[in-house]
């Protein structure tokens, strides 16, 4: 069974600094990793995913994140915090091509001026 | 080109009432998935279908649910006799294939008075 463990529900960094959201997963098999961003009263979008090959992936909006299978970790950074980066981060696990993808209870990252 | 739609956006019922949402996915997906988001929460998957097969479903996914998509195309999800836990985001998900991105709707937000 797979589960993912976000660490810190809330974040608060200022603009321009590094943001760091954690993401720690629990997977039988070799998983596929995914982290979405969802703005207040939309859906969600993909920023980025892990599937198989390079193990930093880099995302949109200047994302990126590493998968440590070592640490059985995902984090997700982004070296400058704009304004419009505010928004609720989620991380999610799946199997290859397992249907049954796992989030994270997500991460509410806060932008200061 | 339209992403996933979903309608409607919010509907307030009386506990005991039934309702149906429905899911419009990007032409030509052939996987559609259902998922509840509760508040301060991660997306929970609720059930899958495979063009017009119903291929998985959830614990969370009681008899008062039901789920449909009759002709491969848009998908209903039915809550019979809701129930104020019933309160949440419902999220539709299509994807084009097994190892494709899911891409989401905005979702259909339910209060159970």
């Amino acid at each position: 069974a797979q589960s993912v463990t976000q660490l810190g529900s809330h974040v608060s960094v200022s603009e321009g600094a590094l943001v760091l959201l954690r993401c720690n997963y629990s997977s039988s098999v070799p998983p596929y990793l995914f982290w979405y961003v969802q703005y207040p009263n939309q859906g969600l979008q993909l920023l980025l995913k892990y599937t198989t090959g390079a193990t930093l992936v880099k995302g949109i909006n200047g994302f990126e994140a590493e998968f440590k299978k070592s640490e059985t970790s995902f984090h997700l950074t982004k070296p400058s915090a704009h304004m419009s980066d505010a928004a609720e981060y989620f991380c999610a696990v799946s199997r290859d091509n397992n249907n049954d993808m796992r989030f994270g209870a997500g991460t509410r990252l806060t932008v200061k001026p | 080109d339209t992403g996933v739609s979903q309608d409607p956006r919010h509907k307030i019922t009386k506990r005991g009432q039934n309702v149906t949402f429905r899911c419009d996915p990007i032409s030509e997906h052939n996987r559609l998935y259902w998922y509840r988001q509760t508040l301060g929460q991660g997306p929970e998957f609720l059930t899958y279908f495979q063009n017009e097969a119903q291929l998985e479903k959830s614990r969370l996914l009681s008899d008062r649910f039901s789920a449909e998509r009759p002709k491969g195309s848009f998908s209903t999800l039915e809550i019979q006799r809701t129930e104020q836990g019933d309160s949440a985001m419902y999220l539709c998900a299509s994807r084009a294939g097994a190892y494709n991105e899911q891409f989401f709707g905005p979702g259909t937000r339910l209060t159970v008075l």
